[in-house]
């Protein structure tokens, strides 16, 4: 069965200061990935999402994330946080073949922005 | 553009008591689905409906029943809440479908603001 690791829970970072959230998932075949993000009181929010192609992919609000097949992994990148940022953001996996439809999402990461 | 609707935000229920939550979505998606969050598990989907007249279960859907009403709307009925059923709701559409060339899951979840429940 297919699954999503957020290692870290909670992350604190100070505004202007990069960032890298993780995200590792198990899955037997090509995946599609998708991040989402959560304001406090929100729904999620698509951030971007990872089908084919090239493994770098840009996103909304200027966050990125690399697909690297060799180690299951799928981690969102930005080089400076703003204090809107903090919010908790999901990784998600779904296979690609037809009819995959258990889209399975991480148990999320919290942000906190120290202004 | 309202994107997905879902009411009430909030709710109190007492044990054994029943109540349904709607949601609707005006993006004429094929989609839609039901979750729920609780700290720390993410988001585990209740129910979906792939289209109009269909509905499968999800990972959790003991205690719930849903109806497709028709494309726009998708509601979820609780007939004897318990506590474990406290949760926040989400409500989701996508696009997905044979024509979109997509599988469920595989075209992007628009989420409603969520209906925070508290069931005594």
């Amino acid at each position: 069965a297919q699954s999503v690791t957020q290692p870290d829970i909670h992350i604190t970072v100070s505004e202007g200061a990069s960032l890298e959230l993780r995200c590792n998932y198990s899955y037997g075949a090509t995946p599609y990935l998708f991040w989402y993000v959560q304001s406090p009181g929100q729904g999620l929010q698509l951030l971007l999402k990872y089908f084919s192609g090239d493994t770098l992919v840009q996103g909304i609000k200027g966050f990125e994330a690399e697909f690297k097949r060799s180690q299951s992994s799928f981690n969102l990148r930005k080089p400076s946080v703003h204090w809107s940022d903090a919010a908790e953001y999901f990784c998600a996996v779904v296979g690609s073949g037809a009819g995959s439809y258990q889209l399975t999402f991480g148990k999320g990461t919290k942000l906190s922005v120290i202004p | 553009n309202a994107g997905v609707t879902q009411t009430p935000k909030f709710q109190v229920l007492k044990t054994g008591q029943s109540m349904t939550l709607q949601c609707a979505q005006d993006m004429n998606h094929n989609s839609m689905y039901w979750y729920r969050q609780d700290p720390g598990m993410g988001l585990r989907l209740i129910y979906y409906s792939a289209s109009e007249g269909t509905t499968d279960k999800g990972e959790v859907p003991n205690g719930y029943n849903v109806s497709r009403l028709n494309k726009r709307e998708f509601s979820l009925r609780l007939e004897s809440a318990a506590p474990s059923q406290t949760s926040v709701y989400f409500c989701a559409s996508s696009e997905a479908g044979v024509l979109q060339g997509k599988g469920l899951g595989q075209a992007p979840l628009h989420f409603g603001n969520g209906t925070r429940l508290t069931v005594t």
